[in-house]
């Protein structure tokens, strides 16, 4: 069946590092793919999204890429800041409604 | 700005206590979701409505039931709450997509932490 695999947590890393958050996804067709974060207290929002293989989908300076061939959609930003502190969740969809979410990534940026 | 609103951000019930979580979007989505989330296991979805009285189950609907009576309102209910339905509930809408471009965002609420006791 139609899965999300995303890296487990936490990672701890000093303002101004770079990050990467890997995602794998297994899925019949070509679902869209998402990254949604959920900042302390709140609910998720939408980060960013891509919709077919090769697209690129950025957001606050983070960026992710639609890999067919390694069915992988990797999270990456250049420098990170202390206000990233949060949990991330890569996420498909097929159908019209059916989403699937990994487990999430906690990410904790320290000053 | 967009919105996705439950009513409690926290509750506190006994075993055995009926549970109402309340949910309402007012971006007139015509689907609407309730997922649970526990720490090392994601999202799951309960259930899932597509339009007014109309609902279908998720993943682990067992122990709950829904109520979707006007379209921007649907109601997550714990019949008898039991301590392994201590947990955040979310609840999401979306716009649904015409065919072939499922592309849909989730809008989230802050969720609803339920302890059950």
């Amino acid at each position: 069946g139609n899965s999300v695999t995303q890296m487990e947590g936490p990672v701890t890393l000093s303002e101004e590092a770079f990050l990467t958050i890997n995602c794998t996804y297994t899925a019949t067709g070509y679902p869209s793919l998402f990254w949604y974060v959920q900042y302390p207290g709140e609910g998720l929002q939408l980060l960013l999204k891509a919709t077919k293989a090769d697209d690129k989908g950025s957001n606050k300076g983070f960026e992710a890429t639609y890999r067919k061939e390694t069915t992988s959609f990797h999270l990456e930003k250049g420098s990170v800041q202390v206000s990233d502190s949060a949990v991330y969740f890569c996420a498909l969809i097929w159908g019209t409604y059916k989403y699937i979410f990994g487990t999430g990534t906690r990410l904790k940026v320290l000053a | 700005d967009v919105k996705v609103t439950q009513s409690s951000r926290y509750l506190v019930k006994r075993t055995g206590e009926k549970v109402f979580l309340e949910c309402v979007q007012d971006m007139d989505h015509e689907n609407m979701f309730w997922y649970r989330q526990d720490p090392g296991l994601g999202l799951r979805l309960i259930y899932f409505s597509y339009d007014v009285k109309m609902k279908e189950k998720g993943d682990i609907p067992e122990g709950y039931s829904v109520s979707r009576e006007k379209k921007e309102r649907f109601s997550l209910i714990l019949e008898s709450a039991s301590t392994n339905q201590t947990s955040m509930y979310l609840c999401a809408s979306s716009s649904p997509e015409l065919a072939g471009s499922n592309t849909g965002e989730l809008f989230f609420g802050e969720g609803s932490r339920l302890t059950v006791l």
